[in-house]
């Protein structure tokens, strides 16, 4: 059936640096990819998202990349702060899919080092 | 910004109860979606519900689980006879269209089934 994996679970990175979480898909037919971030008590939010149509989307200190051919794709924050300290959950799903059924990753539990 | 709000916040109930989790999804949104979430597990979608029937299932979602929009602006999820394993956190999601479209998630209701 259909699944997402990501990696890693958890990711301690020091203010200023670099985070990248990676997913992989297996549904061939995917062709959305949302990302979402979740604080503590809150709901997930969409953060970015990405359309099999392009390789890579930028949104300020925040990438997501895509591989079709390899069935994965990446979040890139740049520049992390503290308030980037959440965790992240990869998802895809097919644009034809009209029950808006979304397949979510693990998550991934960012911590930024002030 | 307009959100999706969820009640209660946190249910404690015991097995063979039926419990109502509540949500009220984004006003001009026309599709509405429950997940949920065991500790420690992916997000995972229940049900996808449009023009007053439901468009998507998943496995999950058995007699025992039905969804409801009885008026207006509520839309519920009701378990008929809970189980120790329906201990999840459970979000609601609304979005504009159906399909892979950007879904607005509420904050999410924890239930704790004794």
């Amino acid at each position: 059936g259909e699944n997402v994996e990501q990696h890693p679970s958890t990711l301690s990175v020091q203010e200023g640096d670099s985070a990248v979480i990676k997913c992989t898909y297996s549904d061939s037919a995917s062709n959305y990819f949302p990302w979402y971030k979740q604080e503590l008590g809150k709901g997930p939010q969409l953060i970015i998202d990405i359309r099999s149509n392009v390789g890579e989307k930028k949104d300020q200190r925040i990438a997501v990349t895509l591989n079709k051919t390899a069935k994965h794709f990446s979040l890139h924050i740049t520049e992390t702060q503290p308030e980037d300290s959440a965790v992240y959950f990869c998802a895809a799903s097919t644009l034809y899919n009209q029950g808006g059924k979304l397949i979510f990753g693990q998550g991934t539990e960012l911590s930024v080092k002030p | 910004e307009p959100e999706v709000t969820q009640t209660p916040s946190h249910q404690v109930t015991q097995m063979g109860q039926e419990v109502i989790l509540r949500c009220v999804p984004i006003s001009n949104h026309l599709y509405f979606y429950w997940y949920r979430q065991i500790l420690g597990q992916k997000v995972e979608f229940l049900v996808s519900f449009y023009n007053n029937e439901i468009s998507e299932k998943s496995e999950i979602f058995d007699d025992q689980f039905s969804v409801e929009r009885p008026d207006g602006s509520n839309f519920t999820l009701k378990i008929r006879s809970t189980k120790l394993e329906d201990s999840a956190m459970y979000f609601c999601a609304s979005s504009e269209r159906g399909g892979a479209n950007v879904l607005t998630f509420g904050a999410g209701s924890r239930l704790t089934v004794l």
